[in-house]
């Protein structure tokens, strides 16, 4: 299995602030990435697909980056809504692997 | 609009049989993946399983192989997992995820979770 390893695991960051999250993942998965969203008690909510292409609808101070094995999630600008916790996802063999998350809190 | 529909809450004990749905409208359910995801109390997320409902093609995660069951009905729209003996530690949220039209591709949309209790 492709291990992803999601860093850092939590973070608490200011409104207006940019955050960055990091993936790294076990062997070379080009850029069969995508990124969620999970906000407490609800569905995770896709992001982000091929580690930079952003969902229709999904807001664009979210953007992601990164090919291989290094990529990286950033939110331009926090804002209230973006509490929530993150998830790395690689497609790019069965089984499908997610990183182990970070959440997001406000300073 | 795409929507996936999961079935309610269930309450069990260990050794009991359970089945649980997820029911796509908006969409040709047949032509799209169907994947199941586990949230155990606290956790994070782990791809269990797809099907697609158009063939019944199914493949499992190593660590869920065994352990569960994928399967689907096309003239309903829906899919289901399944557990023929519940355990304790299978407590946990169950989602099912519109997977693509490929194996390997993006959950572009989620149902809304099943949250399963497994307790004596």
């Amino acid at each position: 299995d492709i291990q992803l390893t999601q860093s850092p695991s939590s973070l608490s960051a200011s409104v207006g602030d940019r955050v960055t999250i990091t993936c790294q993942a076990s062997h070379d998965i080009t850029n069969f990435l995508n990124w969620y969203q999970q906000k407490p008690g609800k569905a995770p909510k896709l992001l982000l697909y091929g580690a930079s292409s952003l969902k229709t609808g999904v807001p664009s101070r979210f953007s992601g980056s990164g090919s291989g094995t290094h990529f990286s999630f950033t939110i331009s600008s926090l804002q209230p809504e973006d509490i929530a916790t993150y998830y790395c996802q690689q497609y790019d063999d069965l089984p499908l692997t997610f990183g182990g998350g970070t959440k997001v809190e406000i300073k | 609009e795409v929507q996936l529909v999961q079935s309610g809450a269930e309450v069990k004990k260990p050794g009991e049989f359970l089945k649980i749905s997820c029911k796509g409208s908006g969409y040709r359910f047949s032509n799209y993946y169907i994947a199941w995801v586990r949230q155990m109390p606290g956790k994070g997320l782990e791809w269990m399983g797809i099907i697609f409902p158009g063939d019944s093609d199914t493949r499992y995660s190593p660590s869920f192989q065994g352990q569960v069951t994928i399967s689907a009905d096309t003239s309903i729209n829906t899919a289901y997992l399944h557990w023929s003996s519940l355990k304790a530690s299978d407590t946990a949220m169950y989602y099912c995820a519109r997977q693509g039209s490929a194996v390997v591709s993006p959950s572009d949309y989620w149902g809304q979770g099943t949250l399963v209790t497994v307790s004596s």
